[in-house]
């Protein structure tokens, strides 16, 4: 499959801390993408990074991309309550859709 | 601009009766595409639309059906349903197929087969 893995599955931390997440995948992407979701709620847009690209950041995010490991890591510094959430990675394998992995479920303590 | 509206959130249907489910993507965005999420099971990929023609279609029964309209809104359909397509549906516009540009979701449909 494709579809690779996301990890941890759950990630529990105190308010302050760092806090990473990875995502590996099979075979060449094109793009990748992380994702928030809140509780049951729509997906949120974090980041983009395409596959010629080895970081990005955006505000408390860092999202670096490692081609030749095939897996992709997103931080979050210095995290808040409100960044309480499941994040998700979406691979772009040149088939015209997103491949969404099962995701890493965060909870910040505070 | 108006965000990508689900419509309805909450549906409670009985086995075997049929679903149909509404999305309206952001003005100006042609690709539509549908995603089942049940826990532990991450999102599973239903179905994409661009310009009215299905592009792409995940690995669902035949039961699990979608058009795209010529405003660029879409419709999914199941039909005889099962207890195990309860699951939050989800609908995501976007400028253009694929990943290569940003997916923006709505806040989803959630089905509970009874």
């Amino acid at each position: 499959s494709q579809q690779g893995e996301e990890d941890p599955q759950a990630l529990s931390i105190q308010e302050g801390e760092n806090a990473t997440m990875n995502c590996s995948y099979k075979t060449s992407i094109n793009n990748l993408q992380w994702y928030r979701q809140n509780s049951g709620r729509g997906l949120v847009h974090l980041i983009l990074i395409r596959s010629n690209e080895r970081e990005k950041h955006s505000g408390r995010l860092r999202v670096t991309l490692d081609t030749s490991k095939k897996s992709s890591s997103l931080l979050i510094t210095a995290s808040r309550a409100a960044d309480t959430a499941s994040y998700f990675c979406a691979k772009d394998f040149g088939n015209e859709k997103l491949t969404f992995g099962t995701g890493t479920r965060l909870t910040i303590i505070p | 601009k108006a965000g990508v509206t689900q419509t309805p959130r909450y549906l409670i249907k009985t086995r075997g009766q049929q679903v149909t489910l509404s999305c309206s993507p952001i003005s100006g965005h042609r690709s539509v595409s549908w995603y089942q999420q049940t826990p532990g099971q991450g999102l599973q990929f239903l179905f994409e639309y661009f310009s009215e023609t299905q592009r792409n279609k995940g690995n669902f029964p035949g039961r699990f059906s979608g058009r795209q309209f010529s405003n660029s809104r879409s419709e999914m359909n199941v039909s005889t349903l099962e207890l195990g397509d309860s699951a939050l549906y989800l609908c995501a516009s976007s400028l253009a197929l694929g990943g290569a540009v940003e997916a923006f979701f709505g806040q989803g449909t959630r089905l509970t087969v009874v």
